[in-house]
């Protein structure tokens, strides 16, 4: 199956700061991707849709502001949690639709943010 | 919106035995449904999909079949391995949607 990346792979960052994650899509060009967010033993909870070109389309009740979602290539996509709090630490993964291809969503690794 | 929902949410087999997984889906305009398995700290890996021109779909020891009259559809693991043990998720989606609806997962244990 295609392969999408993500980086880092986990991060340990002081409340305040700010952390960006990177998610490509290695084999295929995505117009679409997606950031979520999972909870231990959790399922996973959408954030926002990330649109090449456009602005992202965020769920209900995610603060736009506060996660900077910036998609600037048919293959990166950038998710930047900005000042960061003990509370936004969890397991972001990232997924790509390969709509040219396969016409399915494959997921990257996953990024584990601990704000102290 | 579409609402998936899954179970159980928990599922214990003998090794060799097989296991499955149901899910039902809310919106008769959903026409895609993936499955992904995800290990502990992992992302999840698509498994196995099915469209909704198709009632079954095989590969090896993985299965989904649909059913579109009652909205719902599973997935059958046959001879089940100890490295068939992780949290498997069902999802629903269409082209209009432009996102995917995931259920809420299944933690499988495959005991040796």
């Amino acid at each position: 199956g295609a392969v999408v990346s993500q980086h880092p792979s986990w991060v340990i960052c002081k409340s305040g700061t700010s952390v960006k994650i990177e998610c490509r899509s290695l084999d295929f060009q995505a117009t679409t991707m997606f950031w979520y967010r999972q909870f231990p033993k959790q399922s996973l909870m959408l954030m926002a849709t990330s649109n090449e070109g456009s602005k992202a389309t965020y769920e209900q009740g995610v603060e736009k502001d506060k996660f900077l979602i910036n998609h600037a290539s048919l293959t990166l996509s950038t998710l930047t949690v900005t000042s960061a709090h003990p509370e936004d630490s969890s397991f972001y993964i990232c997924s790509a639709w390969d709509r040219g291809g396969t016409d399915t969503q494959y997921f990257g690794p996953g990024t584990r943010l601990t704000v102290l | 919106g579409e609402n998936v929902e899954q179970h159980p949410s928990t599922l214990s087999v003998q090794e060799g035995d097989s296991a499955v997984i149901k899910c039902t889906y809310s919106d008769s305009a959903s026409n895609y449904f993936p499955w992904y398995k995800q290990e502990l700290g992992k992302g999840p890996q698509l498994i196995i999909d099915i469209r909704s021109n198709v009632g079954e779909k095989k590969d090896q020891r993985i299965a989904v079949t649909l059913n579109k009259t009652a909205k719902h559809f599973s997935l059958h693991i046959t001879e089940t391995q100890p490295e068939d043990s992780a949290v498997y998720f069902c999802a629903a989606t269409s082209y209009n949607f432009n996102k995917f609806y995931f259920g809420s997962g299944t933690k499988l244990n495959v005991k040796p």
